[in-house]
């Protein structure tokens, strides 16, 4: 157990519909990351926070969304859904801003199917 | 923009059998990732590599590093069942705090 909570796990939606999935850090981690897994496209970086603040962006698509709130959990807003947007989705934290050499600790994904 | 290659994709092999999972990428970086993954679970962590010539080990894994030859290696000892799973490199991109992936290399070991 990596100490990072994702929920849902699985969820089901039409296409046009909008979810949210919600992210947990690990205790005392200040940034979460978003990645997107699917077979054609393999792990891309989505976003990252740190602190509450934006700090990078990464191939995500002007339909998605998100933000991290002050008690630090983390939530991705996906809208105007389509059926390539199904993917696992991860969120994965680390205790500092940069990637200077800590371990970015991923949770167990949602799985996200647009029928 | 930063590539990163792994190979192979895909490699089956015989319990205590010895193999090299290789990482290439395109730009400069010194701070690369190896992670494990199980089909449908999460993505664990393997080793950090933060140097030219950083080698870590853990059990019948050695992952090593050289920067000048932006090459990592994932070495793998007399092979067990349980190390079967895909394996991911990745590397930092430090101007954007991203981290670039390979596609992944399929490990499948037999009895």
């Amino acid at each position: 157990d990596s100490g990072v909570t994702q929920t849902p796990k699985h969820l089901i939606t039409a296409t046009g519909q909008r979810v949210t999935l919600r992210c947990s850090p690990r205790s005392g981690d200040l940034s979460v990351y978003w990645y997107q897994q699917s077979l054609d496209q393999g792990l891309q970086f989505l976003i990252h926070y740190y602190n509450g603040e934006e700090r990078a962006k990464g191939n995500i698509l002007e339909r998605f969304s998100a933000q991290q709130f002050p008690d630090l959990h983390s939530e991705l807003n996906l809208s105007s859904l389509e059926l390539g947007d199904s993917a696992l989705y991860f969120c994965a934290s680390s205790p500092w801003g940069g990637l200077s050499g800590n371990t970015i600790y991923f949770g167990e994904g949602s799985w996200l199917t647009v029928v | 923009e930063l590539k990163v290659e792994q190979n192979p994709l895909f490699l089956s092999m015989q319990e205590g059998k010895n193999y090299t999972i290789y990482c290439n990428y395109s730009t400069t970086s010194d701070r690369l990732y190896w992670y494990r993954q199980d089909p449908g679970k999460s993505l664990e962590s393997l080793f950090v590599l933060l140097s030219n010539g950083a080698v870590k080990q853990e059990g019948r894994l050695m992952a090593s590093l050289d920067t000048k030859a932006r090459l990592s290696t994932l070495h793998i000892t007399a092979a067990v069942h349980d190390l079967s799973a895909t394996y991911f490199c990745a590397v930092a991109m430090d101007s954007n705090y991203q981290l670039i992936w390979g596609a992944g290399t399929k490990l499948i070991i037999k009895p």
